[in-house]
């Protein structure tokens, strides 16, 4: 049973730049959340997706946006990259939306921005 | 708004003595809490969590943790700490059922356990 996927592994953009962050959920899950963790912090959520609608959004600006496709996989689109961007940005993924569900995540993608 | 704080940054034990992972939380209703484990290069693993009912939770590894309503704490414990039990743990809320769907992470434990 596959769990979270994420790709790519690594990603180094300078400024300015777009990036574009995949993840595919749990076999049998159909939510997806983004999280960005900075260095030596904990996560921070910053959107999630059900039904291919944004759900739920955290404390961030318009540049991140995202798509969740039919077969439930997720895209995280970063516009204008900052410094401030680098971080791993993980992907979590939960079945229907109980809120006591955990959440389970993939290993993340850490982005480095020049 | 709910919150979670993890008032240690790091916690060092020897190996086979039991461990304790400290966490607070606030949140304006019933909380769901959760408990998660990174090792490095790595994403998040789910330990336990407490949704309702008895206040001693049993998860992975070993690893329990203790709702207190009162003291607002959720700390993760182990009785015999293992050297591969050395990671960053993390503590994570959610406001009960009528919250949204986030969950709010603490800012990390990293635990060291030594031989």
């Amino acid at each position: 049973d596959a769990g979270v996927t994420q790709s790519p592994t690594h990603l180094i953009k300078t400024r300015g730049q777009q990036v574009t962050l995949r993840c595919s959920p749990k076999s049998g899950h159909d939510t997806v959340s983004w999280y960005q963790q900075a260095l030596g912090q904990g996560p921070q959520f910053i959107f999630q997706y059900y039904e291919e609608e944004e759900r739920q959004r955290g404390n961030f600006p318009d540049r991140f946006s995202g798509h969740q496709f039919p077969n439930y996989s997720s895209e995280l689109n970063v516009n204008a990259l900052l410094l401030g961007d680098s971080a791993l940005y993980l992907c979590a993924s939960s079945l229907v939306d109980r809120k006591h569900n955990e959440q389970f995540f993939g290993p993340g993608t850490r982005l480095t921005v020049l | 708004a709910q919150s979670v704080a993890q008032p240690e940054d790091q916690v060092n034990v020897a190996e086979g003595n039991p461990l304790t992972v400290k966490c607070t939380y606030s949140v304006s209703g019933n909380p769901y809490l959760f408990w998660y484990v990174q090792y490095p290069n790595r994403g998040l693993q789910f330990l336990l969590k407490y949704i309702t009912g008895d206040n001693l939770v049993k998860g992975s590894y070993g690893f329990e943790a203790e709702f207190n309503k009162s003291q607002t704490s959720f700390h993760l414990k182990k009785p015999s700490a293992l050297v591969s039990d050395s990671a960053l743990y993390f503590c994570a809320v959610r406001d009960g059922p009528n919250s949204g769907y986030a969950l709010n992470f603490g800012k990390g434990t990293s635990l060291l356990v030594t031989p």
